[in-house]
């Protein structure tokens, strides 16, 4: 299997422009993470998906912040617009969710700059 | 609130010694805890998951015990080498259904050859 796969690798954007991150979980994991990691905050949880299905967003920072998972093998992470405090490594994760295992594999994430 | 602090923040160690980090949280009710390896701009590489139940979990030269009553795993890493120099981190999942991990700050190792 290729692992989590996450694009782009590197974005660098200036501020007030839309930024759209992808996520690729592995084939057959059912639950879906994004994750934001800082020098400051360490890594955070921003939202979870459970077979698509949205359970937590209470890590999202403001509305600027959406996610969707519009099927199994495939979610966006958007900010709209975005902003210098925006800038951050994302990392997305993905796990299969049954009892007596939730090992979470993680993606290479992606290297966020806003200017 | 679950909080996961990792103590030291940061260690090195010279090339063939045995050592020990420390991972602590506040909550005991947890369901199980990861330990994770970061390298230099990379993503996390999962290391042992122990669940609530078990006491400790080995893979090669990584042990990982933890103590839910105190609040407290630890993971040995057994005559390091300098490939072994990342940052590690800890991070527990709660509970009931929330499949949610609280990551720990994580503590910086540097094995020197």
């Amino acid at each position: 299997d290729a692992g989590v796969i996450q694009s782009p690798r590197h974005e660098v954007t200036e501020m007030g422009q839309e930024v759209t991150l992808r996520c690729k979980p592995i084939s057959g994991h059912n639950s879906l993470f994004w994750y934001r990691q800082t020098m400051m905050r360490g890594l955070e949880l921003l939202i979870y998906f459970n077979n698509n299905v949205p359970i937590d967003d209470s890590g999202m920072p403001e509305d600027r912040f959406s996610a969707k998972m519009p099927n199994a093998s495939f979610s966006t992470l958007k900010i709209q617009p975005s902003e210098p405090r925006d800038s951050a490594v994302y990392f997305c994760a993905s796990s299969f969710h049954r009892v007596g295992s939730y090992e979470q594999y993680f993606g290479p994430g992606t290297r966020l700059t806003v200017t | 609130k679950q909080e996961v602090t990792q103590i030291p923040a940061a260690l090195s160690v010279p090339e063939g010694e045995n050592l020990v980090l420390n991972c602590s949280f506040t909550d005991s009710a947890i369901y199980n805890l990861q330990w994770f390896r970061q390298d230099p701009g990379k993503g996390l590489t999962s290391l042992l998951l122990i669940q609530s139940s078990q006491r400790e979990q080995t893979s090669g030269r990584l042990n990982a015990s933890l103590d839910k009553s105190s609040g407290r795993s630890t993971l040995y890493i057994a005559a390091s080498q300098p490939g072994d120099s990342a940052t590690y981190l800890c991070a527990v999942r709660q509970g009931g259904a929330t499949n949610k991990l609280i990551f720990g700050t994580g503590t910086l190792l540097a094995v020197q050859p």
